[in-house]
Parts: structure tokens; sequence; C-alpha cells
């Protein structure tokens, strides 16, 4: 059973560019979230999304920032018109749905803004 | 305000020696709690989690965790600590819902020497 998949593993964007970042949570999974690592910090959630809906983005920044989980296809964090301080790692994580299970990562894609 | 704290950046000890990483939380309710690994450039790996029951938790790799209520602790634990667990440790929350996203600490670095 593969794991969550993440792509690309690294993402080089000049500052005003828009960077997306795609999550394919492990099967059999319908919930996905994503958390951002920034440098000597631990993760921070972003947002929660089960297929098709936004559960809970309390953790997204208000502008620039978007994410969706559509019916067929991975999960894709968008950032548009980047800035220096995007860059971080950005994790998403899989889980199966309610209880309490553990959630499962991907090895992350690292973003460097120029 | 779930939050968790994880008071060392840095825990040192030899080879064949136990090893403790510390954690304490606070979040309203009874708390899901979890401990995380992750290795330079990797994502993060589950090691164990305390849902219920017993206050003793086993995971992987020969680690436990007890969780302690009056003390808001839930600390990781190694008999005995090999050089191949060196590594950054989270220590996350949840609280007693589901669905709902992991409150990390900052992590810890734990360094085995030979």
């Amino acid at each position: 059973n593969a794991g969550v998949m993440q792509n690309p593993r690294h993402l080089v964007r000049r500052r005003g560019q828009e960077a997306r970042l795609r999550c394919s949570p492990m099967k059999g999974h319908s919930h996905v979230y994503w958390y951002r690592q920034l440098p000597e910090e631990g993760l921070k959630f972003m947002v929660y999304l089960q297929k098709e809906n936004i559960i809970d983005e309390s953790g997204m920044p208000k502008e620039r920032f978007s994410a969706e989980f559509p019916k067929e296809g991975p999960s894709i964090l968008r950032i548009q018109q980047v800035v220096r301080g995007d860059s971080a790692a950005y994790f998403c994580a899989s889980s199966p749905g309610t209880g309490a299970g553990e959630q499962y990562f991907g090895p992350g894609t690292r973003l460097t803004v120029t | 305000a779930q939050s968790v704290a994880q008071p060392e950046d840095q825990v040192n000890v030899a080879e064949g020696n136990p090893l403790t990483v510390k954690c304490t939380y606070s979040v309203s309710g009874n708390p899901y709690l979890f401990w995380y690994v992750q290795y330079p450039n990797r994502g993060l790996q589950f090691l164990l989690k305390y849902i219920t029951g017993d206050n003793l938790v086993k995971g992987s790799y020969g680690f436990e965790a007890e969780f302690n209520k009056s003390q808001t602790s839930f600390h990781l634990k190694k008999p005995s600590a090999l050089v191949s667990d060196s590594a950054l440790y989270f220590c996350a929350v949840r609280r007693n819902q589901a669905g709902t996203a992991l409150i990390f600490g900052k992590g810890t670095t734990l360094s085995v020497s030979s």
C-alpha cells in the first residue's frame, strides 16, 4: 500500500509566481491535512479537507493561499504571488476518516522563493 | 486553546543508556496524544499514540510513552538508545473530536552518541 505521495519534492519559485503543491493520500483515505514547517519551528496546521469540501481552514493565511481536494485527483495547495516568507516545507497528511486514528504524512514539498 | 510544549530543544544520550524526551500539553477535555519522528529531509513517521486506557503506551522501534493526566505530560522513553534513534521528535495533541488537526510541539532533537 503506497504511502502519502507529494510532488514536487522541491520547488523553486521567484517572488510573484504561483506555487502548486500536490498530495495524493493513502489508498482508502478520504481526509487530507496540510501543514507548514518553517525553519526552527514545529509543524503548523493550515487546512483540513475531505473530498470536495474544506472542513477547517482556520490555519490558512487569508490571502494568496487556497486548497482543494476534488472528487478525482490529488489535493492541491495553491500559493499565489509567492513571497520569500512562504519558503518552507509543506507537508500533507491523510487519515481514513473519523475516529482516533493517527495521520500519515507524506515526504513534504520544500518550497524556496527567490 | 490547545498547546504542546517540548521544553528541551536537544537531548543528548550515550548509546545503550535510557532516553526521555519530554512533552506537556494543554487541551480542554480528554486529549489524543501522539509522538512522531522526523529524519532529515523526510516526512514524519508515526511512533505511538495515547487515546484511552493503560497509561503506558508501547510503539514502534522500542519506544514507549507514559501518559500522566495530573501532570498533563506524555513523555517519550526508550530503555536503551541506539545511534540510529538520532532524529527530530515531535509531540502532538488532538482534541477528542474526530478529524481535527494535530497541534505540534516545536520538536526535540535527539542525539545519540556511540
